[in-house]
């Protein structure tokens, strides 16, 4: 499972508390996302990032922060401005912001569970 | 933006049969469309796609078909097994801005023995 990963796998915090879910990716590709995927939704898109110190908002960013300092990291912070945060989150990454024929890879993801 | 809707949410075969996942989309520049298969507690990988210049593409057991017109797309399995259990994705977008893939809500299929 060589990659993209994502830790922790499972994270617990107590509401009003931000957080930081961590991404790394060994594969050389420049472009890193983070989607959150709850039951029945499907896969929405957080944070998008096409290049080192550069970033995007998705389609539902409200509450959430990232950074892109190194190509291979893009940590995603649940801040508590959020007000649903529990659930499934993945990063994913392609190895160019702009083909098609890049796949999404994505990471084993962390399930946040905010009490 | 784009909307893509995906039916049916759940989809229960018995081993050996067919099973048809279907897709709409809102957006009629998004001309490539690739589906994404999710066994559970795993990640989604991709399993097949298609570009709008194609009607039809096939992978093995594996097919996609595409209505431009109608702005539908279709994901069908044959000959099921169990290992085809798992949670498919559908998604939209214009080749060249993976940044803008639009995701289905997902069919749980489940194939039984």
């Amino acid at each position: 499972d060589g990659g993209i990963t994502q830790s922790p796998k499972y994270l617990f915090r107590k509401e009003g508390q931000n957080v930081t879910l961590s991404c790394e990716q060994n594969l050389n590709h420049d472009a890193m996302y983070w989607y959150r995927q709850d039951p029945g939704q499907g896969l929405r898109l957080i944070y998008y990032s096409q290049i080192v110190n550069d970033f995007q908002k998705g389609d539902i960013a409200e509450g959430y922060s990232v950074s892109r300092e190194k190509k291979e990291s893009f940590p995603l912070t649940v801040t508590s401005a959020q007000k649903n945060p529990t659930a499934f989150y993945l990063c994913a990454s392609t190895a160019t912001g702009t083909g098609a024929n890049s796949p999404l890879h994505f990471g084993n993801g962390t399930r946040l569970t905010v009490t | 933006g784009e909307n893509v809707e995906q039916h049916p949410s759940t989809l229960s075969v018995q081993e050996g049969d067919s099973a048809v996942i279907k897709c709409t989309y809102s957006d009629s520049a998004s001309n490539y469309f690739p589906w994404y298969k999710q066994e559970l507690g795993k990640r989604p990988q991709l399993i097949i796609d298609i570009r709008s210049n194609v009607g039809e593409k096939k992978d093995q057991r594996i097919a996609v078909t595409l209505n431009k017109t109608a702005k539908h797309f279709s994901l069908h399995i044959t000959e099921t097994q169990p290992e085809d259990s798992a949670v498919y994705f559908c998604a939209a977008s214009i080749i060249g801005s993976n940044y803008k893939l639009t995701f289905g809500k997902g069919t749980l299929l489940t194939v039984n023995p």
